[in-house]
């Protein structure tokens, strides 16, 4: 059990719609990350927050957006929801910058399924 | 642009014996590298990681070893058990080393045969 917990385990729905993933990181984390992974692929970064504010970007659709709350808590919105999107989408924490370099405690992910 | 690769997709081992893992990168300003092993239905765990100031790192069964001249990097487990069964993820920071803002390779499923 990485600490890290992840809001729902599996998720199905159709073309067009919005869904919210949360993700609570590990205790004393300030810092978490989204990825996601779509088949046959690695693990693609989307975003990072640290105590709130956001503080990197990756291949992040503008469909999609994402926040961290005053409790560390975050959540990864994903909206007009095409095919292509479903993916296991992974939270990440880390004590940052403190912490060992690169060394991410992952949650067990959402996975999401687009019809 | 794939940044990180892993060539090979799957890898069957016999248990007892060794495992190599392989990972190229391109980018040779990477500096710090990680390996994460995923099982089914879980997320990513860390492994072993190196910098790019050494060129070999242990930690019991697992060692990574760093190429910088051929961009190369690999993992040996010896010797491989059948819990070693898992999706094995080459990685490298961008930008800072010291950021979780990580580039995967694609993975390699290991499969260790009792």
């Amino acid at each position: 059990d990485s600490g890290v917990t992840q809001t729902p385990k599996h998720l199905i729905t159709a073309t067009g719609q919005r869904v919210t993933l949360r993700c609570s990181p590990r205790s004393g984390d300030l810092s978490v990350y989204w990825y996601q992974q779509s088949l046959d692929q690695g693990l693609q970064f989307l975003i990072q927050y640290y105590n709130g504010e956001e503080r990197a970007k990756g291949n992040i659709l503008e469909r999609f957006s994402a926040q961290q709350f005053p409790d560390l808590h975050s959540e990864l919105n994903l909206s007009s929801l095409e095919l292509g999107d479903s993916a296991l989408y992974f939270c990440a924490s880390s004590v940052y910058p403190q912490g060992r370099t690169g060394e991410l405690f992952f949650g067990e992910g959402s996975r999401l399924t687009v019809l | 642009d794939q940044q990180v690769k892993q060539n090979s997709p799957s890898l069957s081992v016999q248990e007892g014996r060794i495992s190599i893992l392989n990972c190229d990168y391109t980018n040779s300003m990477f500096d710090y590298f990680l390996w994460y092993k995923k099982y089914p239905a879980e997320g990513p765990t860390f492994l072993i990681s190196i910098s790019s100031i050494k060129d070999k790192n242990e930690d019991g069964r697992f060692t990574v070893f760093l190429n910088k001249s051929a961009k190369h990097l690999s993992l040996h487990i010896v010797p491989s058990q059948p819990g070693d069964s898992a999706v094995y993820f080459c990685a490298a920071p961008i930008g800072s080393s010291n950021t979780g803002k990580l580039i995967f390779g694609q993975g390699t499923t290991l499969q260790v045969k009792p």
